[in-house]
Protein backbone atom coordinates (compact mmCIF):
# COMPACT_ATOMS: atom_id res chain seq x y z
CA UNK A 1 0.00 0.00 0.00
CA UNK A 2 1.21 3.67 -1.01
CA UNK A 3 2.15 6.19 2.01
CA UNK A 4 -0.19 8.41 0.16
CA UNK A 5 -3.01 7.91 -1.61
CA UNK A 6 -5.40 10.09 -3.70
CA UNK A 7 -8.72 9.68 -5.00
CA UNK A 8 -10.59 10.09 -7.52
CA UNK A 9 -7.49 9.50 -10.13
CA UNK A 10 -9.15 10.90 -12.64
CA UNK A 11 -12.57 13.77 -12.71
CA UNK A 12 -13.70 15.28 -15.37
CA UNK A 13 -16.47 17.92 -14.51
CA UNK A 14 -18.31 21.04 -15.82
CA UNK A 15 -17.23 24.38 -15.77
CA UNK A 16 -18.68 25.69 -12.47
CA UNK A 17 -19.14 22.41 -10.49
CA UNK A 18 -17.59 22.14 -6.95
CA UNK A 19 -14.60 19.70 -6.76
CA UNK A 20 -13.61 17.85 -4.39
CA UNK A 21 -9.76 16.05 -4.56
CA UNK A 22 -8.57 13.46 -1.47
CA UNK A 23 -5.78 12.69 -0.07
CA UNK A 24 -5.41 9.86 2.48
CA UNK A 25 -1.94 9.25 4.20
CA UNK A 26 -0.42 6.63 6.73
CA UNK A 27 3.04 8.03 8.23
CA UNK A 28 3.18 10.71 10.69
CA UNK A 29 3.87 14.03 8.58
CA UNK A 30 5.24 17.56 9.22
CA UNK A 31 3.54 19.19 6.58
CA UNK A 32 1.24 18.38 3.63
CA UNK A 33 1.67 20.32 0.24
CA UNK A 34 -0.70 19.79 -2.97
CA UNK A 35 0.42 20.91 -5.69
CA UNK A 36 -0.79 21.62 -9.74
CA UNK A 37 0.69 20.37 -12.66
CA UNK A 38 -0.05 21.49 -16.24
CA UNK A 39 0.56 19.33 -19.33
CA UNK A 40 4.24 20.54 -20.39
CA UNK A 41 5.55 19.49 -16.51
CA UNK A 42 5.83 22.70 -14.35
CA UNK A 43 4.86 22.49 -10.79
CA UNK A 44 3.22 24.83 -8.62
CA UNK A 45 2.98 24.57 -5.17
CA UNK A 46 -0.61 25.76 -4.29
CA UNK A 47 -0.95 24.85 -0.33
CA UNK A 48 1.25 23.78 2.52
CA UNK A 49 -0.41 22.95 5.44
CA UNK A 50 -0.05 21.32 8.97
CA UNK A 51 -3.27 21.55 10.15
CA UNK A 52 -6.54 23.58 9.82
CA UNK A 53 -7.66 24.99 6.80
CA UNK A 54 -6.33 27.55 3.79
CA UNK A 55 -8.10 29.24 1.18
CA UNK A 56 -6.51 30.63 -2.06
CA UNK A 57 -8.85 32.58 -4.43
CA UNK A 58 -10.88 29.64 -6.19
CA UNK A 59 -9.06 26.98 -3.88
CA UNK A 60 -9.75 25.21 -0.09
CA UNK A 61 -7.35 23.19 1.49
CA UNK A 62 -8.18 21.62 4.46
CA UNK A 63 -6.21 18.60 6.79
CA UNK A 64 -7.06 16.06 9.45
CA UNK A 65 -4.29 15.29 11.38
CA UNK A 66 -5.81 12.68 13.42
CA UNK A 67 -7.65 11.13 10.58
CA UNK A 68 -4.31 11.78 8.43
CA UNK A 69 -6.66 12.93 5.28
CA UNK A 70 -6.49 16.07 3.16
CA UNK A 71 -9.30 17.55 1.01
CA UNK A 72 -8.28 19.97 -1.90
CA UNK A 73 -11.70 22.32 -2.85
CA UNK A 74 -12.21 24.36 -6.19
CA UNK A 75 -15.36 26.14 -6.12
CA UNK A 76 -16.90 27.34 -9.59
CA UNK A 77 -14.34 25.22 -11.43
CA UNK A 78 -13.51 26.39 -14.43
CA UNK A 79 -11.34 25.08 -17.68
CA UNK A 80 -8.36 26.47 -16.87
CA UNK A 81 -8.19 24.56 -13.61
CA UNK A 82 -7.77 21.57 -15.85
CA UNK A 83 -4.55 20.00 -14.51
CA UNK A 84 -2.99 17.01 -12.53
CA UNK A 85 -3.28 17.81 -8.98
CA UNK A 86 -0.58 16.18 -6.79
CA UNK A 87 -0.66 15.61 -2.87
CA UNK A 88 2.81 15.13 -0.81
CA UNK A 89 3.99 14.61 2.76
CA UNK A 90 6.25 15.14 4.55
CA UNK A 91 7.59 12.52 6.61
CA UNK A 92 8.65 13.83 10.25
CA UNK A 93 12.02 12.65 9.97
CA UNK A 94 12.47 13.24 6.37
CA UNK A 95 12.84 17.15 6.07
CA UNK A 96 12.61 18.50 2.67
CA UNK A 97 11.71 14.42 1.24
CA UNK A 98 8.43 14.81 -0.11
CA UNK A 99 6.32 11.25 -1.09
CA UNK A 100 3.69 11.89 -3.47
CA UNK A 101 0.51 10.55 -4.21
CA UNK A 102 -0.39 9.47 -7.79
CA UNK A 103 -2.22 12.60 -8.64
CA UNK A 104 -5.55 13.24 -9.90
CA UNK A 105 -6.01 14.36 -13.91
CA UNK A 106 -8.85 17.26 -13.50
CA UNK A 107 -10.38 17.96 -16.45
CA UNK A 108 -13.33 20.69 -16.44
CA UNK A 109 -15.39 20.89 -19.84
CA UNK A 110 -16.81 24.83 -21.30
CA UNK B 1 12.51 37.79 -7.90
CA UNK B 2 13.99 35.13 -10.62
CA UNK B 3 12.13 31.40 -10.05
CA UNK B 4 13.87 28.46 -10.34
CA UNK B 5 15.95 27.42 -13.45
CA UNK B 6 16.87 23.81 -14.65
CA UNK B 7 19.18 23.18 -17.69
CA UNK B 8 18.94 22.13 -19.92
CA UNK B 9 15.06 21.94 -20.76
CA UNK B 10 15.28 19.13 -23.46
CA UNK B 11 17.75 16.28 -23.68
CA UNK B 12 17.98 13.01 -25.70
CA UNK B 13 21.15 10.58 -24.83
CA UNK B 14 22.11 7.46 -25.67
CA UNK B 15 22.10 4.20 -23.25
CA UNK B 16 25.44 3.90 -21.85
CA UNK B 17 26.26 7.34 -21.73
CA UNK B 18 26.33 9.90 -18.76
CA UNK B 19 24.17 13.02 -17.71
CA UNK B 20 24.69 16.24 -16.18
CA UNK B 21 21.50 18.27 -14.90
CA UNK B 22 21.53 21.49 -13.00
CA UNK B 23 19.58 23.48 -11.18
CA UNK B 24 19.71 27.80 -10.23
CA UNK B 25 17.51 28.24 -7.01
CA UNK B 26 15.80 31.06 -6.40
CA UNK B 27 18.17 33.67 -4.67
CA UNK B 28 19.14 33.34 -1.34
CA UNK B 29 17.86 29.92 -1.16
CA UNK B 30 20.05 27.74 0.44
CA UNK B 31 18.17 24.00 0.13
CA UNK B 32 17.79 21.58 -3.34
CA UNK B 33 15.96 18.80 -3.89
CA UNK B 34 15.61 16.85 -6.92
CA UNK B 35 12.75 14.67 -8.25
CA UNK B 36 12.09 11.79 -10.55
CA UNK B 37 8.93 11.99 -12.39
CA UNK B 38 7.86 8.97 -14.78
CA UNK B 39 4.74 7.12 -16.00
CA UNK B 40 4.94 4.19 -14.18
CA UNK B 41 6.48 5.64 -10.98
CA UNK B 42 5.23 9.18 -10.80
CA UNK B 43 7.09 11.33 -8.69
CA UNK B 44 10.39 9.96 -6.14
CA UNK B 45 12.16 11.85 -4.46
CA UNK B 46 16.17 11.85 -5.18
CA UNK B 47 18.23 14.02 -3.32
CA UNK B 48 18.63 16.96 -1.13
CA UNK B 49 21.25 19.39 -0.69
CA UNK B 50 21.59 22.18 2.08
CA UNK B 51 24.76 24.23 2.25
CA UNK B 52 27.01 22.07 0.01
CA UNK B 53 26.11 19.03 2.05
CA UNK B 54 23.56 16.05 0.51
CA UNK B 55 21.15 15.84 3.66
CA UNK B 56 18.65 13.15 2.27
CA UNK B 57 18.75 10.56 -0.24
CA UNK B 58 16.23 8.43 -2.07
CA UNK B 59 16.20 4.62 -3.39
CA UNK B 60 18.14 4.94 -6.35
CA UNK B 61 21.36 3.53 -7.45
CA UNK B 62 24.58 4.55 -6.96
CA UNK B 63 24.58 5.75 -10.47
CA UNK B 64 22.32 9.32 -9.54
CA UNK B 65 25.01 11.27 -7.90
CA UNK B 66 24.16 15.13 -7.39
CA UNK B 67 26.50 18.35 -5.76
CA UNK B 68 25.70 21.65 -4.65
CA UNK B 69 27.60 24.75 -5.02
CA UNK B 70 28.46 27.13 -2.62
CA UNK B 71 25.80 29.53 -4.60
CA UNK B 72 23.33 26.89 -3.98
CA UNK B 73 23.46 25.99 -7.80
CA UNK B 74 22.78 22.00 -7.90
CA UNK B 75 23.85 19.50 -10.42
CA UNK B 76 22.68 15.91 -10.41
CA UNK B 77 24.51 13.32 -12.73
CA UNK B 78 23.37 10.12 -13.90
CA UNK B 79 25.79 7.57 -15.39
CA UNK B 80 25.62 4.82 -17.38
CA UNK B 81 22.44 5.76 -18.43
CA UNK B 82 19.10 3.33 -18.91
CA UNK B 83 16.63 3.29 -20.79
CA UNK B 84 14.24 3.39 -17.46
CA UNK B 85 15.64 6.92 -16.85
CA UNK B 86 13.61 8.81 -19.06
CA UNK B 87 12.02 10.91 -17.21
CA UNK B 88 11.00 14.25 -16.31
CA UNK B 89 13.63 15.74 -13.65
CA UNK B 90 12.52 18.62 -11.38
CA UNK B 91 14.52 20.46 -9.00
CA UNK B 92 12.76 22.42 -5.84
CA UNK B 93 14.35 25.05 -3.39
CA UNK B 94 13.73 26.35 -0.50
CA UNK B 95 14.43 28.96 1.69
CA UNK B 96 16.53 26.74 5.18
CA UNK B 97 15.07 23.15 3.91
CA UNK B 98 14.00 21.61 7.05
CA UNK B 99 10.33 20.44 7.99
CA UNK B 100 7.75 21.87 6.80
CA UNK B 101 9.51 24.19 4.38
CA UNK B 102 7.44 25.57 1.41
CA UNK B 103 9.20 24.14 -1.73
CA UNK B 104 9.45 26.38 -5.31
CA UNK B 105 9.70 23.81 -8.44
CA UNK B 106 11.94 24.58 -11.47
CA UNK B 107 10.39 23.66 -14.80
CA UNK B 108 12.10 20.37 -15.27
CA UNK B 109 14.53 19.00 -17.60
CA UNK B 110 12.83 16.22 -19.60
CA UNK B 111 15.63 13.33 -20.55
CA UNK B 112 14.94 10.62 -23.13
CA UNK B 113 17.27 7.55 -22.78
CA UNK B 114 17.62 5.60 -26.42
Amino acid sequence: KNEVEQSPQNLTAQEGEFITINCSYSVGISALHWLQQHPGGGIVSLFMLSSGKKKHGRLIATINIQEKHSSLHITASHPRDSAVYICAVQNIQGAQKLVFGQGTRLTINP
Amino acid sequence: KAGVTQTPRYLIKTRGQQVTLSCSPISGHRSVSWYQQTPGQGLQFLFEYFSETQRNKGNFPGRFSGRQFSNSRSEMNVSTLELGDSALYLCASSLLGGESAEQYFGPGTRLTVT
